[in-house]
């Protein structure tokens, strides 16, 4: 069965706080994202990989880096987070040639206090 | 800029009777449509898609309907079941990686 696993479901970090959300798949999958989702605005992508060391920007990646050392393994990065980041971030995955076909983590919902 | 918007945050349907779920678009490149579903403490999941080429493509009790001269799609789910009751997203691409979400509308499916 196919799986997105993600680090932690709750977190609460302080202003400041560099943090880490970490994702894994377990499906051999190419391609791996990075959302949040924030109420009445749906989805936003932060950043998207399609291979090994290789990273995409999306919509909102300003306040974030990402990492991806490892096929099955996409981080995110909050280098300094702030109170405005808080929100529910998604992990997802899908096959090089089934982009849009994405299979996503259970959810980390991050507060910064 | 929301390209993709569901105006219903919300529907309520008794089960047995049809849903129908509402998306409007803004760009007219977008070419390709799907619709995610979402449980609480759950990620969303892909539930059927569109290509522009077609207005209709359906999936058991899953249905979507493209009309892009409105730039309009819908999902109809006959007949609705408690089950279906979930947050559903609609997604618009336009084949150049990028995907953009729609807000969601939760569906309550009342037995």
């Amino acid at each position: 069965d196919v799986k997105v696993t993600q680090s932690s479901r709750y977190l609460v970090k302080r202003t400041g706080e560099k943090v880490f959300l970490e994702c894994v798949q377990d499906m051999d999958h190419e391609n791996m994202f990075w959302y949040r989702q924030d109420p009445g605005l749906g989805l936003r992508l932060i950043y998207f990989s399609y291979d090994v060391k290789m990273k995409e920007k999306g919509d909102i990646p300003e306040g974030y880096s990402v990492s991806r050392e490892k096929k099955e393994r996409f981080s995110l990065i909050l280098e300094s987070a702030s109170t405005n980041q808080t929100s529910m971030y998604l992990c997802a995955s899908s096959l090089a040639g089934a982009f849009y076909e994405q299979y996503f983590g259970p959810g980390t919902r991050l507060t910064v206090t | 800029d929301q390209q993709v918007k569901q105006n219903s945050p919300s529907l309520s349907v008794q089960e047995g009777r049809i849903s129908i779920l509402n998306c409007d678009y803004t760009n007219s490149m977008f070419d390709y449509f799907l619709w995610y579903k979402k449980y609480p403490a759950e990620g969303p999941t892909f539930l059927i898609s569109i290509s522009s080429i077609k207005d209709k493509n359906e999936d058991g009790r899953f249905t979507v309907f493209l009309n892009k001269s409105a730039k309009h799609l819908s999902l109809h789910i006959v007949p609705s079941q408690p089950g279906d009751s979930a947050v559903y997203f609609c997604a618009a691409s336009a084949h150049n990686n990028d995907m953009r979400f729609g807000a969601g509308t939760r569906l309550t499916v009342k037995p």
